[in-house]
């Protein structure tokens, strides 16, 4: 696609529930990030595929989440028995490489998923 | 450690005015990649400039503008001329160069207002 692509773009979901969030990356971008965004504060990193290879989970921050990229495009962050916490914005951003995270174009990201946990 | 400080939360200025965001970052590792965001009220995230840890030369965009300097770890956004369309939060941002993960910023909420 032109741009990456985050659905749904709001979710409200129970407290205890599990919810999936969706991140389809710029058509050929190797890499792909996931960061998670409170109100006020700048985006965190969560965690980064390369291809459908996790290189990267130090951000998640405990076992309810988890991410996956099976077949290198598509990628999918879950968490689950979702806590009020958990409500942010989530945010994915993809690159043509690792390499390219650095250039003059840095990564793209999307418009984000906002979660609101009750 | 990486660390990024946008000390300024709030900035309001009067359409036509410049202003200057200030960004302060810390980092061990001699070779770092500094990026600035503009997030509007839509709530994306804008790509404005990266800047390697090599060069240090100043850059200007239109009325975008930013000064880099190594001597005091700061990369320094100033917007001249400010319009109301210039309103949004702005993050300030590192990559350091054996790392993969950006450290923002807290931003700071630019309001321009007529």
């Amino acid at each position: 696609g032109a741009g990456v692509s985050q659905s749904p773009r709001y979710k409200v979901t129970k407290r205890g529930q599990d919810v999936a969030l969706r991140c389809d990356p710029i058509s050929g971008h190797v890499s792909l990030y996931w960061y998670r965004q409170a109100l006020g504060q700048g985006p965190e990193f969560l965690t980064y595929f390369n291809y459908e290879a996790q290189q990267d989970k130090s951000g998640l921050p405990n076992d309810r989440f988890s991410a996956e990229r099976p077949e290198g495009s598509i990628s999918t962050l879950t968490i689950q028995r979702t806590e009020q916490r958990d409500s942010a914005m989530y945010r994915c951003a993809s690159s043509l490489a690792v390499a390219d995270s650095r250039s003059n174009y840095g990564y793209t990201f999307g418009s984000g998923t906002r979660l609101t946990v009750v | 450690a990486q660390k990024v400080t946008q000390a300024q939360t709030e900035i309001s200025v009067v359409e036509k005015e410049d202003v200057t965001l200030d960004c302060v970052y810390e980092t061990r590792d001699t070779t770092y990649y500094l990026f600035w965001y503009k997030q509007p009220p839509s709530g994306e995230l804008v790509f404005l400039i990266r800047r390697n840890s090599f060069d240090e030369q100043n850059e200007i965009s239109g009325r975008y503008s930013w000064n880099f300097q190594k001597s005091t770890s700061s990369f320094n956004f100033t917007i001249t001329a400010s319009q109301v369309v210039d309103s949004a939060v702005y993050f300030c941002a590192l990559l350091t160069g054996g790392g993969n993960k950006l450290t923002f910023g807290t931003g700071t909420q630019l309001k321009v207002e007529l």
